[in-house]
């Protein structure tokens, strides 16, 4: 059974600094998504990576994919509130009948503080 | 934009009435999800579908079935409701099973409670 693994789990944070959220998967693939859910709504599509070397950027969101090493990360830069949110990684195997279902991970939930 | 609509966004439901769920999508998605959220669990795929008439088991199906009549609807049951489905759950669409380079694109959510 495919595995995906974020980490951390809760990140604290005050504004102004940078961090990182990992996020592992146990089988091939070539195609991850990051999702982002603020409290009480739906997950919002955040950014498709559907290459080795993948980047993708969006304000102070990084993105990037190593698909050798089976690994995402989500770098943020210079934090502000309003990226408080939880955070989920979710990865397509591509492989027989279940193109197109998403394995998710657990989500981090991040908060920002002044 | 995508659209994916889920019916009700909170619901009361007793113990052993039969629930449904229902989700309705315009944007003619082959691809429909059903998910429930409990928190420190993630996401958990219950139920898919690839096309009409189509379903399969997704991680969690145990007490839970869907029915897929038309392309755009994509309904969940639970045959006997218990109180430990309650719970948040997701309904998502994607656009077909080829390399399509399309997220999932998710309804707003139905938060069921059972008494």
């Amino acid at each position: 059974e495919l595995k995906v693994e974020q980490n951390p789990l809760f990140l604290s944070m005050q504004e102004g600094k940078n961090y990182t959220i990992y996020c592992n998967y146990s089988t091939t693939s070539d195609r991850l998504y990051w999702y982002r859910q603020d409290p009480g709504k739906s997950l919002e599509s955040l950014f498709v990576l559907l290459s080795n070397g993948a980047v993708k950027q969006e304000g102070r969101l990084m993105a990037s994919l190593d698909t050798k090493a089976r690994l995402s990360t989500l770098h943020i830069t210079a934090a502000v509130h309003d990226l408080s949110a939880t955070y989920f990684c979710a990865v397509d195997p591509s492989r027989g009948s279940t193109l197109g279902r998403l394995y998710f991970g657990r989500g981090t939930q991040l908060t920002v503080w002044p | 934009d995508v659209k994916v609509t889920q019916s009700s966004r909170y619901l009361v439901k007793r113990t052993g009435e039969k629930v449904f769920l229902e989700c309705v999508q315009d944007m003619d998605h082959e691809n429909m999800f059903w998910y429930r959220q409990d928190p420190g669990l993630g996401l958990r795929l219950i139920y898919f579908s690839y096309d009409v008439k189509m379903k399969e088991k997704g991680d969690i199906p145990e007490g839970y079935s869907v029915s897929r009549e038309k392309k755009e609807r994509f309904s969940l049951i639970l045959e006997s409701a218990s109180t430990n489905q309650t719970s948040m759950y997701l309904c998502a669409s994607s656009l077909d099973r080829g390399y399509s380079n399309q997220p999932q694109h998710f309804g707003d959510g139905t938060r069921l409670s059972i008494l």
